[in-house]
Formats: C-alpha cells, sequence, structure tokens
C-alpha cells in the first residue's frame, strides 16, 4: 500500500505560468513534508519541506501548502521556468522506531516547462 | 564539501554474476541510506545503517541482497548472484542526526542481462 502518492505521471506547463503538483498521504502520523527535484541522470536534490504543523512554506518561486485534514499537499512554482524542467518527488518524513526517522517516497511527476 | 559518492555510476553485468554498489557519505553524516528506483516501485527504502551499524533491512527483498558499512566513510551493496529483475537504480543518502533532509548520490545503474 502506498503511503505517499503522487497520482500524476506527468505535467506540462508554459514558460511563465504556474506550475502545481499535488501530493496525497495516508499516515497521519508524518511529521515532515519534503519535496526533491530529480534531473536526469542525477540524484534527488531538496527542494523544500514543511513541518505537518505549518500550512505553508515559501522559498523563492517554491511554495509547499499542507492540509492536514484533506492529508494534502502541493508545490506550487512561479513563474515556471524551463530549468524548472525535472521529476518531482513528494516524500513524508516518519518515525522508524529505534529514535529514528525515515522517508516514504511518491512515485514522481514529471514536469515539463515549455518556452 | 563533496557530496554523496557512488560508484560505479553505471554497471552491466550477466545474470548469476556477483554486483558490488559502492557509497562514501557525506563527512560528519551518521545515517547512511540504500534505495532503488524503479519505473514500477518508485523509490524505495532497502536499509539504513545509523553509525555503522544496520537499524532497519525490511526493504531488502531477498537474501541475495546484502549491505555492509565497515566504517562511516563507506558502504557496499551486494547483489549475489545477481537476476534480471535486479536492474534498477541504486541511490545512496546520507544524513546528519535527525535533521529532515537526506542527501543523495548520483545513483548507480545496474543493468543485468
Amino acid at each position: 500500500d502506498q503511503q505517499v502518492k503522487q497520482n500524476s505521471p506527468s505535467l506540462s506547463v508554459q514558460e511563465g505560468r504556474i506550475s502545481i503538483l499535488n501530493c496525497d498521504y495516508t499516515n497521519s502520523m508524518f511529521d515532515y513534508f519534503l519535496w526533491y527535484k530529480k534531473y536526469p541522470a542525477e540524484g534527488p536534490t531538496f527542494l523544500i519541506s514543511i513541518s505537518s504543523i505549518k500550512d505553508k512554506n515559501e522559498d523563492g518561486r517554491f511554495t509547499v501548502f499542507l492540509n492536514k485534514s484533506a492529508k494534502h499537499l502541493s508545490l506550487h512554482i512561479v513563474p515556471s521556468q524551463p530549468g524548472d524542467s525535472a521529476v518531482y518527488f513528494c516524500a513524508a518524513r516518519g518515525y522508524s522506531g529505534a529514535g529514528s526517522y525515515q522517508l516514504t517516497f511518491g512515485k514522481g511527476t514529471k514536469l515539463s516547462v515549455i518556452p | 564539501d563533496a557530496g554523496v559518492i557512488q560508484s560505479p555510476r553505471h554497471e552491466v553485468t550477466e545474470m548469476g554474476q556477483e554486483v558490488t554498489l559502492r557509497c562514501k557519505p557525506i563527512s560528519g553524516h551518521d545515517y547512511l541510506f540504500w534505495y532503488r528506483q524503479t519505473m514500477m516501485r518508485g523509490l524505495e527504502l532497502l536499509i539504513y545503517f545509523n553509525n555503522n551499524v544496520p537499524i532497519d533491512d525490511s526493504g531488502m527483498p531477498e537474501d541475495r541482497f546484502s549491505a555492509k558499512m565497515p566504517n562511516a566513510s563507506f558502504s557496499t551493496l551486494k547483489i549475489q548472484p545477481s537476476e534480471p529483475r535486479d536492474s534498477a537504480v541504486y541511490f545512496c543518502a546520507s544524513r546528519r542526526g535527525l535533521a529532515v533532509e537526506q542527501f543523495f548520490g548520483p545513483g548507480t545503474r545496474l543493468t543485468v542481462l
């Protein structure tokens, strides 16, 4: 069973417009949510995170919104740029026992920003 | 500072052969994670270490897979014998303490013929 779901495998957006990537989760015990960006032939790189006690976190063109009641988060990119074209992974942090935490990842959404 | 280093970047082998993937975490990071990425299952955690000790290996698919961390700067993931269904990209990641963010290496693309 997938605890973190990204239901859109791909998304195309015009340059300059807003990109909205969505993520749903099932485990209410997750305490942090993260977004990673991945270019081909590279490892995922951290983009932005949000604590479960917040509903919004902003970093430049990137904003993450969290709706705990709906168990839903979204990443907004404004304005979108061609260099944003990549696969975006949603991840959630949960307690794994032995005093530690681990991340559970969604399957990713491929964003294409069209010039 | 150097990031997480993985070698080799690409590995092509024949079914039945032993495969060893290597990882050097970021200096000072005490957690090390091994992930596998496939189209079907996405990015899944195989095993992770804290201070060189395996903590959770419940994601290791079967006994053909083993991982070791002999010291704070080196870890290996071994598959013996390898099978075509093991073909995937394997990532290593490291983390300092209970920080939220994990840092990923560039991955090893494994192809088993």
